[in-house]
């Protein structure tokens, strides 16, 4: 039982790359989630999922693309990276009762130059 | 909206003593539920202590305790006993009960160091 995995842990872009950060996880859990942490301002939600193929917006989602294909995975695309999304990104995952905790991946600390 | 506050930025203590965190927050729902989560120089979002908002008792965990105050939406952390492996950025959360998402909404953060 891994968890939250997170891939890849560090990468460094140039402006206007295209870049996919994946996040998978073995719990079986209908919620996932992408939150995008900086510093003074906490984590923010990006874009979340209540299950396979239903994706939504949340807090920050401009610039930024997902798809659920599956229960275990959900990636999180940047189309065309720039400065300001430069930032650590968490997948988070959790049954979808509002109950339950949410488990967190180890983060991807990204760089766009 | 909801909004979480953390007004201390920075946090230092010594080892063996007890700090607070205090954390507020601003909701116009009456069921919902509060987090801890503490992130070490390693990363990783680790839950501390939940409490839900229906439940009068303060939570506890080992060292870790709340003093969840519903009227005046404060929800502070109590550490007993600091330990260097507790130096960290603290995070207060709150998520709405039932909602269509489990979306959490974060304070900024407040950073401990304890000295030994």
């Amino acid at each position: 039982n891994a968890g939250v995995t997170q891939t890849p842990k560090f990468q460094v872009l140039k402006t206007g790359q295209s870049m996919t950060l994946q996040c998978a996880q073995d719990m079986n859990h209908e919620y996932m989630s992408w939150y995008r942490q900086d510093p003074g301002m906490g984590l923010r939600l990006i874009h979340y999922s209540v299950g396979a193929g239903i994706t939504d917006q949340g807090e920050v989602p401009n610039g930024y693309n997902v798809s659920r294909s599956t229960t275990e995975d959900f990636p999180l695309r940047l189309l065309s990276a720039a400065p300001s999304q430069t930032s650590v990104y968490f997948c988070a995952s959790s049954y979808s009762q509002g109950r339950q905790p949410q488990h967190f991946g180890d983060g991807t600390r990204l760089s766009i130059l | 909206a909801q909004t979480v506050t953390q007004s201390q930025p920075e946090m230092s203590v010594q080892e063996a003593e007890t700090v607070t965190l205090s954390c507020t927050y601003d909701t116009s729902e009456s069921n919902y539920y509060l987090f801890w989560y503490k992130q070490p120089p390693s990363r990783q979002m680790i839950l501390v202590i939940r409490q839900e908002a229906y439940k009068q008792q303060n939570a506890t965990e080992n060292r870790f305790s709340v003093n969840f105050q519903k009227a005046a939406k404060s929800f502070s952390l109590k550490i007993s006993d600091s330990q260097l492996g507790d130096t960290a950025m603290y995070f207060c959360a709150f998520m709405n009960y039932g909602g269509a998402t489990n979306k959490l909404i974060f304070g900024t953060g407040t950073l401990l160091a304890v000295q030994p």
